[in-house]
């Protein structure tokens, strides 16, 4: 089945810095979405992104699928960004299943 | 608010007892979802329902048992649970299955003494 990693597994910023988080995948896709999971476990929908590139507020989103990744950019981080993200990857060919990966663990302190 | 609840948020259960969880959309969609996340490990989907008809079992042991009676509601019944089987559980649901945007639930956490 499709692969999917995400760099890095751990990331440290003071607020208001900006960071860039990535997720390969191993083969073409029909849905990829990047999710925020908080304290409390709710994973928040970030961005749905087989393709192209999104912008949502300090939140930005680019999938190149010919070159299998994605990147989220978290720009000006604040405290309330911590928790973390995970990219999400559903395959075109095969069973229709959404494959997570590890996610990245993101820490933003004051 | 996503627009996908689900009930209990914890749950504390021995393995002999026998219980149900809820979850519910409010989106109009079709398909339905069941995932696991153990500590340390990705989220696993367990099962899927796809206008109501179970099209996803993956391996996952007979002591869950999914339910979906329609589109907006599904059930994970839970009997003779062990230790490793707690977890957080989260719903979700898409329009349908295959390449839709999934919405999730808060999760239930689940500690099985």
């Amino acid at each position: 089945g499709i692969q999917v990693e995400q760099s890095p597994p751990d990331l440290i910023l003071q607020e208001g810095a900006n960071s860039t988080l990535r997720c390969n995948f191993s083969d073409s896709v029909n849905n990829l979405q990047w999710f925020h999971q908080n304290p409390w476990g709710q994973l928040i929908n970030l961005f749905y992104i087989p393709s192209g590139t999104k912008q949502n507020g300090r939140l930005s989103a680019t999938t190149v699928a010919t070159e299998r990744y994605s990147l989220l950019y978290i720009s000006s981080s604040q405290t309330t960004d911590s928790g973390v993200y995970f990219c999400a990857v559903e395959g075109n060919t095969g069973f229709q299943k959404l494959v997570f990966g590890t996610g990245t663990r993101l820490l933003v302190s004051p | 608010e996503t627009g996908v609840t689900q009930t209990p948020r914890h749950l504390v259960m021995g393995m002999t007892n026998k219980k149900s969880l809820k979850c519910e959309q409010h989106l109009g969609h079709n398909a339905m979802y069941w995932y696991k996340q153990s500590a340390k490990k990705p989220l696993e989907l367990m099962f899927v329902y796809n206008f109501k008809e179970q099209t996803e079992n993956n391996s996952v042991p007979s002591r869950f048992s999914p339910e979906c009676p329609n589109s907006s509601h599904l059930f994970l019944h839970l009997h003779t649970l062990q230790p490793e089987d707690s977890a957080l559980y989260l719903c979700a649901s898409s329009q349908s299955q295959g390449g839709n945007e999934q919405y999730f639930g808060p999760g239930t956490r689940l500690t099985v003494t």
